[in-house]
């Protein structure tokens, strides 16, 4: 079963418009973490944020923040005033860490194409 | 400064050839893995290791084998290459589920 679902194949927004990515999860362990990774044209995996399963705060870094939502299984993830450098692909990824199962599981990915 | 390193970068192999992709890694980290990224399916897990001589399978390792015999490196071998083992191909290292894994560059590998 998918443990990951990234329902958005393909965005594309002009420049300083605001984009989200949607991400939902499918866990049955109580701990476990999260992530998002970009891959952007040149094509090395980029990582950009850890969330643990105890910790629902937001974060912001820049213009990137993220909702974590355990209610609804989402970690979702918006640039704000998208700029062309952030044409990528964007990976949601899952860690189901309490089993001591250490690989991720990946979802399908997002691409983003911010037009100048 | 630590780093995480993939060979070749581009391969063209023939149906049939085994081939061996290369995996090495200097943040002597324990767990090794390797994805493969394919349009629509995103990176899908081939083989992963949690430490020497740990080896385990993923969704998608028929046809792949890896082995561990150190903690630098995890080479992946294609048995006998597929037209479907045409992709990208990743190598990632971590310490723990609780921390990012780190990827190589990847390699393009085509089985013509």
């Amino acid at each position: 079963a998918q443990k990951v679902t990234q329902a958005q194949t393909e965005i594309s927004v002009v420049e300083k418009e605001d984009v989200t990515l949607d991400c939902v999860y499918e866990t049955r362990d109580t701990t476990y973490y999260l992530f998002w990774y970009k891959q952007p044209p040149s094509g090395e995996l980029v990582f950009l944020i850890r969330r643990n399963s105890f910790d629902e705060q937001n974060e912001i870094s820049g213009r990137y923040s993220w909702n974590f939502q355990k209610s609804t299984s989402s970690f979702n993830f918006t640039i704000t005033a998208s700029q062309v450098v952030d044409s990528a692909v964007y990976f949601c990824a899952l860690s189901e860490a309490g089993a001591n199962d250490y690989k991720l599981s990946f979802g399908a990915g997002t691409t983003v194409t911010v037009r100048a | 400064d630590a780093e995480i390193t993939q060979s070749p970068r581009h391969k063209i192999t023939e149906t049939g050839r085994q081939v061996t992709l290369a995996c090495h890694q200097t943040w002597n980290h324990n767990n090794m893995f390797w994805y493969r990224q394919d349009l629509g399916h995103g990176l899908r897990l081939i083989h992963y290791s949690y430490g020497v001589q740990d080896t385990n399978k993923g969704e998608v390792s028929d046809g792949y084998s890896v082995s561990r015999s150190n903690t630098e490196d995890l080479p992946l071998t294609l048995e006998s290459a597929a037209s479907s083992q045409t992709s990208v191909y990743f190598c990632a290292s971590s310490t723990g589920g609780n921390t990012e894994a780190f990827f190589g560059q990847g390699t393009r590998l085509t089985v013509v």
